[in-house]
């Protein structure tokens, strides 16, 4: 495709309930991140992914976030059993090898 | 661990006015430093970059920085703002090219008619 793309674009969700948010990176980019953004923050790092290699994660919050990714194609990040302090904006960022990030529009999740 | 520092949440200039927002960084190893610009519900689009080579850089709209590495520092500027220029701005630096951002806490700039 032309670019990053997230779904869904908002997210709604009881507390202590689990979401899926996706990401479609742009095609043969070999590198994939997310990142939250509070409100009135910048952004957090959380996950990057690039090629075969193993993931590093250490930007995750705690044991209730996780995030896959097939090959170099679509990512999904759950969050299990969400809580308030999880409503954010969670943003998706595809580049190759060694370039410069580029960024989806994000999904906003509020837990209620 | 690296960290940046954006000094000044909100800045207000007038149009045709400078714009000058201000980033610091800390990096124990040479870093690389990126400008992103987020317009209202979009996700953030890249400005400018600094990697290796000149330290004056220019980008898209108009904008440019400089990479201080004496004052650790790596500041937007642009001659004459737009009312086009209103966003949030994001300043933020990683030890490899392509590897994870860390990102400032953001500016968000106002012009004013």
């Amino acid at each position: 495709g032309a670019g990053v793309s997230q779904s869904p674009s908002n997210k709604v969700t009881e507390k202590g309930k689990d979401v899926e948010l996706r990401c479609d990176p742009i095609s043969g980019h070999t590198a994939l991140y997310w990142y939250r953004q509070r409100l009135g923050q910048g952004l957090e790092f959380l996950i990057y992914f690039q090629g075969n290699s193993a993931p590093d994660k250490s930007g995750l919050p705690s044991d209730r976030f996780s995030a896959e990714r097939t090959g170099e194609s679509v990512s999904t990040l759950t969050i299990q059993r969400t809580q308030q302090e999880d409503s954010a904006v969670y943003l998706c960022a595809s580049s190759s090898t060694y370039r410069e990030q580029y960024f989806g529009p994000g999904t906003r999740l509020t837990v209620t | 661990a690296q960290s940046v520092t954006q000094l000044g949440s909100h800045v207000s200039v007038s149009e045709g006015a400078l714009v000058l927002l201000r980033c610091n960084y800390s990096s124990s190893v040479p870093p690389y430093l990126f400008w992103y610009v987020q317009y209202p519900n979009q996700g953030l689009q890249l400005l400018l970059k600094y990697t290796t080579g000149a330290t004056l850089v220019k980008g898209i709209n108009g904008f440019e920085a400089e990479f201080k590495k004496s004052e650790t520092s790596f500041h937007l500027t642009k001659p004459s703002a737009h009312m086009s220029d209103a966003a949030e701005y994001f300043c933020a630096v990683s030890t490899e090219y392509g590897n994870k951002l860390v990102f400032g806490a953001g500016t968000i700039l106002r012009v004013k008619s």
